[in-house]
């Protein structure tokens, strides 16, 4: 199947700073990625779509300005926790389609953990 | 408004012993039903897409039938390393967002 990877797999940072968190499609080309959060025994809940060369949308509840993403090329997409605050620790995942939305291909997730 | 539930939340089967797995969704202008497993602390793995009522689709020990209410995962004879989190998601015609169910998690006993 294809490959997505994450970047870092897990961060621990302080209450206040950024992270960022990059999603590549390493044997795909994507123009859409999305981005997931997961609790610890929970479902993964959609935050938002990266678009490449636009601006990404994102689901109701979650904060643009908190949540940063760019898709500046066609295989990577990042996310940054701006300010990030305990609340905000969680396992992001990312995912990209291939092949007409036919398949989508999750990352292996990262870790956060905010202190 | 779109819902996707599974059943049941845990299952613990022996080695051998076969089961299924349920989803039922709710959801306008069905696109597309995925199934994924997930490890501990690992991303989803892709395992099927099924498109249309009546669709099965195999993979070793699995299969997966749809209908238009509810999605089953077969699994036949499992082994200790099928031990997993199994997701379904479901994909609006409108849109290409998945809607992920809360997941089975299965514990297969040697």
């Amino acid at each position: 199947g294809a490959v997505v990877s994450q970047h870092p797999s897990r961060v621990i940072c302080k209450s206040g700073t950024s992270v960022k968190i990059e999603c590549r499609s390493l044997d795909f080309q994507a123009t859409t990625m999305f981005w997931y959060r997961q609790f610890p025994k929970q479902s993964l809940m959609l935050m938002a779509t990266s678009n490449e060369g636009s601006k990404a949308t994102y689901e109701q509840g979650v904060e643009k300005d908190k949540f940063l993403i760019n898709h500046a090329s066609l295989t990577l997409s990042t996310l940054t926790v701006t300010s990030a605050h305990p609340e905000d620790s969680s396992f992001y995942i990312c995912s990209a389609p291939r092949d007409s939305y036919n398949e989508q291909f999750f990352g292996p997730g990262t870790r956060l953990t905010v202190l | 408004e779109d819902q996707v539930t599974q059943s049941p939340e845990a299952l613990r089967l022996q080695e051998g012993e076969s089961s299924s797995l349920n989803c039922s969704y709710t959801v306008s202008g069905l696109r597309g039903l995925f199934w994924y497993r997930q490890d501990p602390g690992k991303g989803p793995e892709f395992l099927f897409t099924l498109y249309s009522a009546g669709e099965e689709k195999e993979k070793e020990r699995l299969k997966a039938t749809l209908t238009k209410k509810e999605s089953f995962l077969h699994i036949t004879a499992p082994k200790p390393e099928d031990s997993a989190t199994y997701l379904c998601a479901v994909q609006r015609g409108a849109t290409n967002k998945l809607i992920f169910g809360t997941g089975t998690l299965l514990a297969v006993q040697p």
